[in-house]
């Protein structure tokens, strides 16, 4: 099975601007969650979707936003971006049904996202 | 509220040696107790994680785990470390009843096995 995959892997972006990263998940698994990592926080929950539905969301400012499509891909989007939101933005999917607490997540490479 | 600590921020350990990168959870309800591996710009990697049953747990690459109720405790182990384990190390825990699903990250260690 081909693994999760993130576009781009890199990005630099003005303050100000929006931006938008894409999430393609393992084939089969419906369930997505983005989070953010910075040295200084680690790694932060931002949001998931299942099913085209946010599921459960992170201590995000509302300029955090997503969504999922019907073929599970999901997009994260965030606007008016601001010199703090630089960090690595890692995608996971798992199968999200039944015993999802007890499923293992798998990552993507994710995007470095620098705001300048 | 569900929480992890990982209380040292960096392990160092001689190659061949015995590794053991430690990790105590809060949770309420039953955890379910995960470790990750972080290569630099790569991902977390999934290694191992406990549901239920077996307190020793094994996983890729030659880690393994030990889940201690008493403790609160899931410490990564590995009897002999090469270089190449040289990473950043995740610990997670989520619940299925009582606590959240969402798993929450420990703030990670960093393993610098040398030669």
């Amino acid at each position: 099975k081909a693994g999760v995959t993130q576009t781009p892997r890199y990005l630099i972006k003005t303050r100000g601007q929006q931006v938008t990263l894409s999430c393609s998940p393992i084939s089969g698994h419906r369930s997505v969650s983005w989070y953010q990592q910075t040295p200084g926080q680690g790694l932060q929950f931002l949001f998931e979707y299942f099913s085209e539905t946010q599921r459960n969301k992170g201590n995000f400012p509302g300029r955090f936003s997503g969504r999922q499509f019907s073929n599970s891909r999901s997009e994260m989007n965030v606007s008016t971006l601001e010199l703090g939101d630089s960090a690595l933005y890692l995608c996971a999917s798992s199968p999200g049904t039944s015993g999802r607490s007890s499923y293992e997540q798998y990552f993507g490479p994710g995007t470095r996202l620098t705001v300048t | 509220a569900q929480s992890v600590a990982q209380p040292e921020d960096q392990v160092n350990v001689a190659e061949g040696n015995p590794l053991t990168v430690k990790c105590t959870y809060s949770v309420s309800g039953n955890p379910y107790l995960f470790w990750y591996v972080q290569y630099p710009n790569r991902g977390l990697q999934f290694l191992l994680k406990y549901i239920t049953g077996d307190n020793l747990v094994k996983g890729s690459y030659g880690f393994e785990a030990e889940f201690n109720k008493s403790q609160t405790s899931f410490h990564l182990k590995k009897p002999s470390a090469l270089v190449s384990d040289s990473a950043l190390y995740f610990c997670a825990v989520s619940s299925s009843s009582g606590g959240s699903y969402i798993p929450t990250f420990g703030r990670g260690t960093s393993l610098i096995v040398h030669p």
